[in-house]
C-alpha cells in the first residue's frame, strides 16, 4: 500500500500567518492529491483534491500544488476558523486502496 | 442538500457482530460510489470499505478483510456495513462518505462503535 506522510505533525501559528504543510507520498501518485480539515467533534470536510482544485465554498485563501510524491496545503492567511486537523489523502488506488495522512494539527500561537 | 445519516453503532463485546446504516438524501445515491471512513478516538483517520454504484465490486482495507462487508439498498437509498469478529482495535466513530470519483464530497456525523468486555 501507499503510505502517506505529514509534515510537522502539529504547528502553531497567529491569526494572518502564512502556513503551509506537507504531504508525502511513499511512491509516485500523479496529481490524485486531496485535502480534509478536520475540526474537533466534526466530519472532516473536503478542502481541495486533485491536488489543486479548491472545493466549492473553500476560500481562495487555501491553495494545493505539487505532483509525484510531494505535495503542500498553503493557507495564505489564517482566519481564526482556520485552526484545525488537516489530513491529506492518495486517490492514486482508488477505489481498491485509499490511505491518508497521519494528520496536521494547526494550533493558535 | 446531501444528507448522510449514520446510525447502529453501540458498545459490544470482543467477538460480536454490528451492523451500521447511512441513510443517504439529497442526491442520486445509485450514481455515487460510498465509502466507510472511521476514525480511533484521539487518532486519524482510516479507510475501511467502498462500494461501487450498484454494488457489483466492494473493496475492503486489509485489517477489515473477511470481517467487515459492505453493501448498499440503491431502493432504500441505505449503505450498510456488516461488522463481523469484533475486536478492540475497531473502536472508532465510523463516517459514511459520498465519493466523487477520486475523493469523499460528502460526509456524515458518524456513529461510535465501542468494542469492550
Amino acid at each position: 500500500d501507499i503510505q502517506m506522510t505529514q509534515s510537522p505533525s502539529s504547528l502553531s501559528a497567529s491569526v494572518g500567518d502564512r502556513v503551509t504543510i506537507t504531504c508525502r507520498a511513499s511512491e509516485s501518485i500523479s496529481v490524485h492529491l486531496n485535502w480534509y480539515q478536520q475540526k474537533p467533534g466534526k466530519a472532516p470536510k473536503l478542502l481541495i483534491y486533485g491536488t489543486s482544485t479548491l472545493e466549492s465554498g473553500v476560500p481562495s485563501t487555501f491553495s494545493g500544488s505539487g505532483s509525484g510524491t510531494d505535495f503542500t496545503l498553503t493557507i495564505s492567511s489564517l482566519r481564526p476558523e482556520d485552526f484545525a486537523t488537516y489530513y491529506c489523502q492518495q486517490s492514486y488506488t482508488t477505489p481498491r486502496s485509499i490511505t491518508f495522512g497521519q494528520g496536521t494539527r494547526l494550533e493558535m500561537k | 442538500e446531501v444528507q448522510l445519516l449514520e446510525s447502529g453503532g453501540h458498545l459490544v463485546q470482543p467477538g460480536e457482530s454490528l451492523r451500521l446504516s447511512c441513510a443517504a438524501s439529497g442526491f442520486t445515491f445509485s450514481h455515487s460510489a460510498m465509502s466507510w471512513v472511521r476514525q480511533a478516538p484521539g487518532k486519524g483517520l482510516e479507510w475501511v470499505s467502498t462500494i461501487t454504484t450498484s454494488g457489483a465490486n466492494t473493496f475492503h482495507a486489509d485489517p477489515v478483510k473477511g470481517r467487515f462487508t459492505i453493501s448498499r439498498d440503491n431502493s432504500k437509498n441505505t449503505l450498510y456495513l456488516q461488522m463481523n469478529s469484533l475486536r478492540g482495535d475497531d473502536t472508532a466513530i465510523y463516517y459514511c462518505a459520498k465519493s466523487a470519483g477520486t475523493h469523499f464530497d460528502s460526509w456524515g456525523q458518524g456513529t461510535l462503535v465501542t468494542v469492550s468486555s
